[in-house]
């Protein structure tokens, strides 16, 4: 039940186009749902985060997409650089007191010029 | 030095050898943790320290012994590991243990069990 799961494992998308990247929780519990990026040689960082109050959250060309009721949010990169090659990772926290973050498994997106 | 720092980078182990792995933030922050990284795998949590207390030890194998002396500083003693025990091991810290998922990452030490 403390699962993330994450899909694709890996994504190649063409220069301007959109990436898309998918997470589904089964925890109910969980009221915190970040994202993180990691390049080569360096640590994750994160990204962009959000709460199940809202369904969306833009940031510059990234957005994040909650469905509450799926237990379901995504990652979307819109107008994708070369520079956004990297490994994402969603993943979800609870409120209050110490709660450890639960990861998902990675998507290594590669964007092809 | 900005952010948190990890040394070594890379390290390469006999399985007999005894190291450690050091960890710095110059963030001002009050909790630290240890993180593995396996390919294809979500990141494990090892363990968690909360201005210089271990607040969780994920049933970590006691090959693995960390040492926090201040909230500054983490490190992480290896001892007689096992080639499964091959995996870039991250350190990261958070302003407090309340906000996890605010976390600041290292780059890594890259390990490999020989």
């Amino acid at each position: 039940q403390q699962q993330v799961k994450q899909s694709p494992q890996s994504l190649i998308v063409q220069k301007g186009g959109i990436s898309i990247i998918n997470c589904a929780y089964e925890n109910t519990a969980f009221d915190y749902f970040p994202w993180y990026q990691q390049f080569p040689g360096k640590g994750p960082a994160l990204l962009i985060a959000i709460r199940p109050d809202v369904s969306e959250k833009k940031e510059g060309r990234f957005t994040i997409s909650f469905n509450k009721s799926a237990k379901q949010f995504s990652l979307h990169i819109m107008d994708s650089q070369p520079g956004d090659s990297a490994t994402y990772f969603c993943a979800a926290s609870k409120a209050g007191g110490y709660q450890k973050v639960t990861f998902g498994t990675g998507t290594k997106l590669q964007v092809i010029p | 030095e900005t952010g948190v720092t990890q040394t070594p980078r890379h390290l390469v182990m006999g399985m007999t050898n005894k190291k450690s792995l050091k960890c710095e933030q110059h963030l001002g922050h009050n909790a630290m943790y240890w993180y593995k990284q396996s390919a294809k795998k979500p990141l494990e949590l090892m363990f968690v320290y909360s201005l210089e207390e271990r607040v969780e030890n994920n049933s970590v194998p006691s090959r693995f012994s960390p040492e926090c002396p201040n909230s500054s500083h983490l490190f992480l003693h290896l001892h007689t590991l096992q080639p499964e025990d091959s995996a870039l091991y991250l350190c990261a810290s958070s302003q407090s243990v309340q906000t996890p998922y605010e976390q600041y990452f290292g780059p890594g030490t890259r390990l490999t069990v020989t």
